[in-house]
């Protein structure tokens, strides 16, 4: 089955820990996406990449960093510059001269 | 800045229809998506206009105003598992970036 998996589905780290956040896709998706959802709010664009070793910051993308070294593999690592990092964490991709996202199951990250 | 506005809340009857709104202003515009996301869950694909019109998907439809900065989902003969929350969101430049909406909130009610 084809898809995009974000692992783990819970993670809780204490604060002044870098922690990184998984996403893996077998789409063949060129385009990978991190954004990060707070309740109240839409999600709000972290870091994109459109090609493998190449990668844009988005809105919020301060305290975050990313790397992109697989095609299949986009992993988010949210650092301890990062001021609020209790979020829920969702990864999306899409295929070539496609604006249709698909998304992972998400991250619910806290910070404790 | 993006700015895109949609209600919060909205609560209907199983077998109702509801109507969810969304008005945006934003530096470019290529088209709109509306996803579904169930609580704890991944956002789902429903629709994507480009043109101005009415696109129909069953009980789903959604309508778009460029002129007007506007666009709308219809949900019809609602069932409870349509209990979700909508997101609205556009599509604004040619690097496929999207900005979204705060999302509204589905009560589908017995």
């Amino acid at each position: 089955d084809g898809g995009i998996t974000q692992s783990p589905k819970y993670l809780f780290r204490k604060e002044g820990q870098n922690v990184t956040l998984s996403c893996e896709q077998n789409l063949n998706h060129d385009a990978m996406y991190w954004y990060r959802q707070d309740p109240g709010q839409g999600l709000r664009l972290i870091y994109y990449s459109q090609i493998v070793n190449d990668f844009q910051k988005g809105d919020i993308a301060e305290g975050y960093s990313v790397s992109r070294e697989k095609k299949e593999s986009f992993p988010l690592t949210v650092t301890s510059a990062q001021k609020n990092p209790t979020a829920f964490y969702l990864c999306a991709s899409s295929a070539p001269l496609a604006v249709e996202q698909f998304f992972g199951p998400g991250t619910r990250l806290t910070v404790l | 800045g993006q700015n895109i506005d949609q209600p919060t809340e909205m609560t209907a009857t199983e077998g109702a229809i509801v109507q969810i709104n969304c008005t945006y202003q934003t530096s470019g515009f290529n088209g709109l998506f509306w996803y579904q996301q169930h609580a704890g869950e991944a956002p789902t694909f429903l629709s994507y206009n480009v043109l101005d019109g009415l696109e129909e998907k069953g009980r789903f439809s959604s309508f778009l105003s460029r002129s007007k900065g506007y666009s709308y989902l219809l949900l019809k003969e609602l069932q409870m598992k349509d209990s979700a929350s909508y997101l609205c969101a556009v599509d604004r430049s040619n690097d496929y970036k999207l900005s979204f909406g705060a999302g509204t909130t589905v009560t589908v009610r017995a």
